[in-house]
């Protein structure tokens, strides 16, 4: 039972420097999401696809832009990352509607230097 | 979208039950009552949700209040292992995020020996 996979779950970046975060998600759910955590702080959405096809801003979108590959997979990608940017990023997956459950992933740790 | 209030930290001795309450006088009548919860920076996991009756599965009950404006979440013999930040989170509705979690901050849940 695989549910949601992220990789890679560690990565250390240079300022400037860009990378994608990739997620995968078995369970053949419509809706994906990508959430950050800041230490000591709740999750906030960055972008959501709520079908295969389509993406959209969440809460803190700036600095960040996505691909709904295909139905199984969500990536994030940091075009030039900033220290502002060190978090922890955690995918989702879910059906569409709002009685449907929302699983995460593992997470992936992310610092900025 | 119904915003949420919960206390900050709660303690529980093991193995009595853990009550941990939320506000959310603004929720509107289609809008679902979710209960997360947090352990260690891990992906948050589901625990349940209700939209006017209460709820109850393996892990807890859902106690949501007539007029719907607050809920307690009851784990029924709290033991070590559901140390962990409890988040309690309206669904959002609409085209502004979908159907993604908008997370707080949590109740921080402690369990003592």
């Amino acid at each position: 039972n695989a549910g949601v996979t992220q990789t890679p779950k560690f990565q250390v970046l240079k300022t400037g420097q860009s990378m994608t975060l990739q997620c995968a998600q078995d369970m053949n759910h419509n809706s994906m999401y990508w959430y950050r955590q800041d230490p000591g702080m709740g999750l906030r959405l960055i972008y959501y696809s709520a079908s295969e096809g389509t993406t959209d801003k969440g809460e803190v979108p700036n600095g960040y832009n996505v691909s709904r590959l295909n139905k199984r997979e969500f990536s994030l990608r940091l075009e030039s990352a900033a220290p502002s940017q060190t978090s922890v990023y955690f995918c989702a997956s879910s059906e569409q509607g709002a009685s449907d459950t929302i699983y995460f992933g593992e997470g992936s740790w992310l610092t900025v230097v | 979208d119904a915003k949420t209030t919960q206390p900050p930290s709660m303690d529980c001795a093991e193995g009595r039950a853990a009550n941990l309450p939320c506000n959310h006088s603004t929720i509107s009548g289609n809008e679902y009552v979710y209960w997360y919860r947090q352990i260690h920076s891990q992906g948050p996991q589901y625990i349940i949700h209700g939209l006017k009756n209460n709820e109850t599965n393996e892990m807890a009950s859902l106690i949501i209040t007539e007029d719907r404006k607050s809920s307690t979440l009851i784990l029924p013999h709290a033991t070590l292992r559901d140390t962990a930040v409890y988040y309690c989170i309206v669904r959002a509705f609409g085209t502004n995020s979908g159907y993604a979690l908008n997370f707080g901050k949590g109740t921080s849940l402690l369990v003592t020996p």
